[in-house]
C-alpha cells in the first residue's frame, strides 16, 4: 500500500530547540520524497525534496531506505516555523500524483 | 513568480446542487490536478489530467466528478449533484512535466455543502 505517516499530530517546542518532524513512508519502489509546509492562511508550498539533499529555512531531511523514513530536521526552531509540515511522496503512476501523510502542526513558542 | 490560481476562495451550495470549481494553472505546466481536504483530515488525491485526458483517479472521484480543461488555461473540477460529505477545501495543482515531481498547489477553494 502507498502511504505516508506522520506520527505526531502536533509539535511543540520553544524557540531556539531542536525539531524533528518524522514521516515513514510505504511504497515498492524509489519513491520521490517531499516536505510541503502551509503557513497561516497561505496555500501549500514546497519546503524540500529529497533529491536536491538541500538545506532550505535551515531544515533538512535525510532518506533513509532502510528505514523508509524522511524526518524533517532543524537545529534551532524559530517562531516564524509555526506551519503545518506535511510529508508527501509522488507516486509513479498516473502523472505522478502525490501521496500525503496527514500533517503535523509545529508550534514553536517564545 | 507565476502561480496557480483558484476560483471563488468559497462556494456554498445546497445539497443536490451542480458546482463549478475553477483553476488556473502555472501557464508552462502540463499536469493537472485535484485534491481535496476534509475539515482535520489528510490532503486526498481525486483526479491527475495531462494531454487532455484523465490520467489517474481516484476512488472518490466517482461518477459525480468531472474534469476539464476547456480553453487551454483553465482546468475545471463540476460536481454534479453536491452531497453534504463532498463538504471540503479543494486544491488545484499542476506540475512542468519535466523530471521534477514537485507540484504547485493553489490556494483552493472551500466547499461548503448545505
Amino acid at each position: 500500500a502507498q502511504r505516508v505517516t506522520q506520527p505526531e499530530k502536533l509539535l511543540s517546542v520553544f524557540k531556539g530547540a531542536p525539531v524533528e518532524l518524522k514521516c515513514n513512508y510505504s511504497y515498492s519502489g524509489s519513491p520521490e520524497l517531499f516536505w510541503y509546509v502551509q503557513y497561516s492562511r497561505q496555500r501549500l508550498q514546497l519546503l524540500l525534496r529529497h533529491i536536491s539533499r538541500e538545506s532550505i529555512k535551515g531544515f533538512t531531511a535525510d532518506l533513509n531506505k532502510g528505514e523508509t523514513s524522511f524526518h524533517l530536521k532543524k537545529p534551532f526552531a524559530q517562531e516564524e516555523d509555526s506551519a503545518m509540515y506535511y510529508c508527501a511522496f509522488a507516486a509513479a503512476t498516473g502523472g505522478f500524483k502525490t501521496i500525503f501523510g496527514a500533517g503535523t502542526r509545529l508550534f514553536v513558542k517564545a | 513568480e507565476p502561480e496557480v490560481t483558484q476560483t471563488p476562495s468559497h462556494q456554498v451550495t445546497q445539497m443536490g446542487q451542480e458546482v463549478i470549481l475553477r483553476c488556473v494553472p502555472i501557464s508552462n505546466h502540463l499536469y493537472f490536478y485535484w485534491y481535496r481536504q476534509i475539515l482535520g483530515q489528510k490532503v486526498e488525491f481525486l483526479v491527475s489530467f495531462y494531454n487532455n485526458e484523465i490520467s489517474e483517479k481516484s476512488e472518490i472521484f466517482d461518477d459525480q466528478f468531472s474534469v476539464e480543461r476547456p480553453d487551454g488555461s483553465n482546468f475545471t473540477l463540476k460536481i454534479r449533484s453536491t452531497k453534504l460529505e463532498d463538504s471540503a477545501m479543494y486544491f488545484c495543482a499542476s506540475r512542468t512535466g519535466r523530471q521534477l515531481y514537485e507540484q504547485y498547489f493553489g490556494p483552493g477553494t472551500r466547499l461548503t455543502v448545505t
